[in-house]
């Protein structure tokens, strides 16, 4: 156990749909970090909070947010669901902002769009 | 740009040596990790090395830093079949847009032969 906690594990929907992934960081961290995992596009970086704000913006489609709320966990919001958006979501959290001595990754969350 | 690369696949055969090589393109990258993948799990943090540092070795690990080249290697002692998972090299550093985002390799699937 990493001690970040995403739920659900596995996500089945239709497309047009909306999700909700959710993440618990390790207890003291107070970034969160979104990568989305597919076979033909890799770790692809969505979004990073820190303390509650937005820090920096990756390959996020406009269709996806996310969020940090005060007890530091994390949502990330996929609407308009496309059958492209199957993947492996992960979630991720560090001490800091800067993620010097590396992320703590979950087990991620797989989510198949029908 | 910011760019990781590695190469796909690596077998070896049970009691051999394996390295894994990577290459990555941004010069301001402070921090270089390489984290591990077994099937259905997260990203496990393997070791990472600070960008000023040539080698960092952590019991059958061995990681080498060319910074000149930009080349990053993972070298792992007496492989056993339980090595065997994705590894996927990253860098992090200060981003154009002021983040430390870490960015991933497309990771090399390794395969130890009994």
């Amino acid at each position: 156990d990493s001690g970040v906690t995403q739920t659900p594990k596995h996500l089945i929907t239709a497309t047009g749909q909306r999700v909700t992934l959710r993440c618990s960081p390790r207890s003291g961290d107070l970034s969160v970090y979104w990568y989305q995992q597919s076979l033909d596009q890799g770790l692809q970086f969505l979004i990073q909070y820190y303390n509650g704000e937005e820090r920096a913006k990756g390959n996020i489609l406009e269709r996806f947010s996310a969020q940090q709320f005060p007890d530091l966990h994390s949502e990330l919001n996929l609407s308009s669901l496309e059958l492209g958006d199957s993947a492996l979501y992960f979630c991720a959290s560090s001490a800091g902002d800067r993620g010097g001595y590396g992320y703590t990754f979950g087990s991620g969350t797989r989510l198949t769009v029908v | 740009g910011e760019d990781v690369e590695q190469s796909l696949f690596l077998s070896v055969r049970e009691g051999d040596s394996s390295v894994i090589n990577c290459t990555y393109t941004d010069s301001s990258s402070t921090y270089l990790y390489w984290y591990k993948q077994e099937p259905g799990a997260g990203l496990q943090l393997l070791t990472y090395i600070f960008s000023n540092m040539d080698m960092k070795q952590d019991q059958r690990l061995t990681v080498l830093l060319n910074k000149k080249d930009k080349h990053l290697s993972l070298r792992i002692a007496d492989t056993q079949t339980g090595d065997s998972a994705i590894y996927f090299c990253a860098e992090s550093g200060v981003r154009m847009d002021s983040s430390y985002k870490l960015i991933f390799g497309s990771g090399t699937r390794l395969l130890v032969r009994p």
